[in-house]
């Protein structure tokens, strides 16, 4: 089973700031199959980035994925308030695994 | 448009059972399969397992075999979920989720509350 974990647990950042997240899996993973979302307070999660590096319709390009193997990072080249969140990299293969999340907070 | 409309909000007491619907608008049901995803409060997201549309064939995640069911109404273009002898630690909101892929649609959510 591939395990992802995601660092830091918690970043503080000011708006303008660049964010970078990243995921570690703990056996190499096709770069096909992994994704990152952004969870708002009471919603649903929402794909950012698919395919590790490619961007959902309707992203804005702030948002950027990279990495192969086992390790792939989202960053976020200028925080908007919005992106005050909950981030999730996740795992799609024949199973699925997700990250435990890192939260993005006003610093 | 691709939409997911969970049942609404559950309270439980220790023991019951649940059964959460999922009914699915937009696109041909028995094309895309339906995965079900947990967070329990302040947690992260923990996939339970998914279910095939065209057969029907449900596959569990580990931790999620036995007091958990996957079941279709294709009739209706509806999955549901399944959860008996419920327990204080099935407190959570539950997702169904189109598809095998990354995810792009999700329903709203089915908050279920398990306590005494």
């Amino acid at each position: 089973e591939i395990v992802l974990t995601q660092s830091p647990g918690t970043l503080s950042l000011s708006p303008g700031e660049r964010a970078t997240l990243s995921c570690r899996a703990s056996q190499s993973v096709s770069s096909y199959y992994l994704a990152w979302y952004r969870q708002k307070p009471g919603q649903a999660p929402r794909l950012l980035i698919y395919g590790a590096s490619s961007r959902a319709t309707g992203i804005p390009d702030r948002f950027s994925g990279s990495g192969s193997g086992t390790d792939f990072t989202l960053t976020i080249s200028r925080l908007e308030p919005e992106d005050f969140a909950v981030y999730y990299c996740q795992h799609y293969g024949s199973s699925w695994t997700f990250g435990q999340g890192t939260r993005v907070e006003i610093k | 448009q691709v939409q997911l409309v969970q049942s609404g909000s559950e309270l439980k007491k220790p023991g019951a059972s649940l059964k959460v619907s999922c009914k699915t608008s937009g696109y041909t049901f028995t094309h895309d399969g339906i995965n079900w995803v947990r967070q329990a409060p302040g947690q992260g997201l923990e996939w339970m397992g998914w279910i095939n549309t065209n057969t029907g064939n449900p596959t569990y995640a580990q931790g999620f075999t036995g007091r958990v069911v996957f079941s279709l109404d294709t009739s209706v273009n509806t999955a549901y979920l399944q959860i008996t002898s419920l327990q204080a630690e099935d407190t959570a909101v539950y997702y169904c989720v189109k598809g095998s892929s990354a995810i792009l649609y999700w329903g709203q959510g089915t908050l279920v509350t398990v306590s005494s």
